[in-house]
């Protein structure tokens, strides 16, 4: 139990164009979603934090209108990256947390990631 | 003074051995801990969790939290080479569900044949 799937797990694009990844939980319903963003041997930095149905909560420095979150339903949430520039290409992974069999005290679930390059 | 803190390594050992990863916080209200282990280019893995003073273990991995010392520790018994990962320390200080996590910098763990 507690999977978490990314789509998709690579993707290149050109310099001014939008990439959309999607975070689905499997088998659990993941009432609020993470985006992070991991750059080459560093720690992992939180972008966002979105819960079902409700606009996405941003951290400090992080430009909402340049990633857009949308947490539609209990099972996908999908963060799109808007004119994307070469200084955006990074790994990005999505984590979730719900209700599982595993317990209810605050675990994430980490989907595998989408490495990003922006040429 | 960084809320999770961990020594960055490498931590090197060998193969067989008891790896000890230790990690400190320094919100004392703090309610949930857990430990994941990430390979290079891939995403985090949750390992272990826990929630109360004492020892947990699940197979080769043992947690142990004390709240009056804010630590919290991960020990692997015969460690193998699959095992040499960064092994991150997260807490989530209010341990609810949504809750966010406050990772340390991860611990490199190098485990030789």
């Amino acid at each position: 139990g507690a999977v978490v799937s990314q789509h998709p797990s690579w993707v290149i694009c050109k310099s001014g164009t939008s990439v959309k990844i999607e975070c689905r939980s499997l088998d659990f319903q993941a009432t609020t979603m993470f985006w992070y963003r991991q750059f080459p041997k560093q720690s992992l930095m939180l972008m966002a934090t979105s819960n079902e149905g409700s606009k996405a909560t941003y951290e400090q420095g992080v430009e909402k209108d340049k990633f857009l979150i949308n947490h539609a339903s209990l099972t996908l949430s999908t963060l799109t990256v808007t004119s994307a520039h070469p200084e955006d290409s990074s790994f990005y992974i999505c984590s979730a947390s719900g209700p599982t069999s595993h317990g209810l005290q605050g675990e994430q679930f980490f989907g595998p990631g989408t490495r990003l390059t922006v040429l | 003074q960084k809320e999770v803190e961990q020594n960055s390594g490498p931590l090197s050992v060998p193969e067989g051995a008891i790896a000890s990863l230790n990690c400190t916080y320094s919100d004392r209200v703090s309610q949930s801990f857990f430990w994941y282990r990430q390979y290079s280019g891939k995403s985090p893995e949750l390992i272990m969790s826990i929630y109360s003073n004492g020892d947990k273990e699940d197979g080769r991995f043992t947690a142990q939290l004390n709240k009056a010392s804010q630590y919290v520790s991960l020990l692997i018994r015969d460690s193998q080479p699959s095992d040499s990962a960064t092994y991150l320390c997260a807490v989530n200080k209010h341990g609810n569900q949504g809750g966010k996590l406050i990772f340390g910098q991860g611990t490199e763990l190098s485990v030789k044949p």
